[in-house]
């Protein structure tokens, strides 16, 4: 079974411009969070998604937006990008949402850096 | 609130040795506790997690895990390093205070380096 993937996987932007970032889950899986990696600030969670819906959010500021597609594939949006938003940023999917003992799968990440 | 703490940046060991990286949490509630690994441009590799039952979980790539639930710890072992065992080791736990969510809160990684 194929896992999660991410596109692009690397991304350059200037300041001021937005970007979408895209993953697709592991099939069958129809819950999509989504996670920022920095070396300053480790892994913070941004936000999660079930059946189209968002069910959590992250500290972030409304710059970062996200929404999942029927078929389960979500993106993540960043406008008015800065310098601080460059990071790794994660997809990671599971079955379902709220079973705690589901374990969620990590995609190989989109690298962002913004000059 | 929910957190993870990996006390240690790096740990160094030989190929061969014993290896622990070391994880102490804090939750409201019983844990869910989960190892991630992470090697260099890559996203995070499952290893095992800790639901509930026996506390000494057994997981991928021959690593295990003890749950220790009075000392709230659950620290990685794996009995003979390899030097591809190599990477950065994230902790996490199930975030329990907002509802149905698959949130996991991370430690802050353990870089984890074998020398041959």
């Amino acid at each position: 079974k194929a896992g999660v993937t991410q596109t692009p996987r690397y991304l350059i932007k200037t300041r001021g411009q937005q970007v979408t970032l895209s993953c697709s889950p592991i099939s069958g899986h129809r819950s999509v969070s989504w996670y920022q990696q920095t070396p300053g600030q480790g892994l913070q969670f941004l936000f999660e998604y079930f059946s189209e819906t968002q069910r959590n959010k992250g500290n972030f500021p409304g710059r970062f937006s996200g929404r999942q597609f029927s078929n389960s594939r979500s993106e993540m949006n960043v406008s008015t990008l800065e310098l601080g938003d460059s990071a790794l940023y994660l997809c990671a999917s599971s079955l379902i949402a709220g079973v705690l003992a589901d374990t969620q799968y990590f995609g190989p990440g989109t690298r962002l850096t913004v000059l | 609130a929910q957190s993870v703490a990996q006390p240690e940046d790096q740990v160094n060991v030989a190929e061969g040795n014993p290896l622990t990286v070391k994880c102490t949490y804090s939750v409201s509630g019983n844990p869910y506790l989960f190892w991630y690994v992470q090697y260099p441009n890559r996203g995070l590799q499952f290893l095992l997690k800790y639901i509930t039952g026996d506390n000494l979980v057994k997981g991928s790539y021959g690593f295990e895990a003890e749950f220790n639930k009075s000392q709230t710890s659950f620290h990685l072992k794996k009995p003979s390093a390899l030097v591809s065992d190599s990477a950065l080791y994230f902790c996490a736990v199930r975030d329990m205070g907002g509802g149905a969510t698959n949130k996991l809160i991370f430690g802050t990684g353990t870089l984890l380096a074998v020398q041959p």
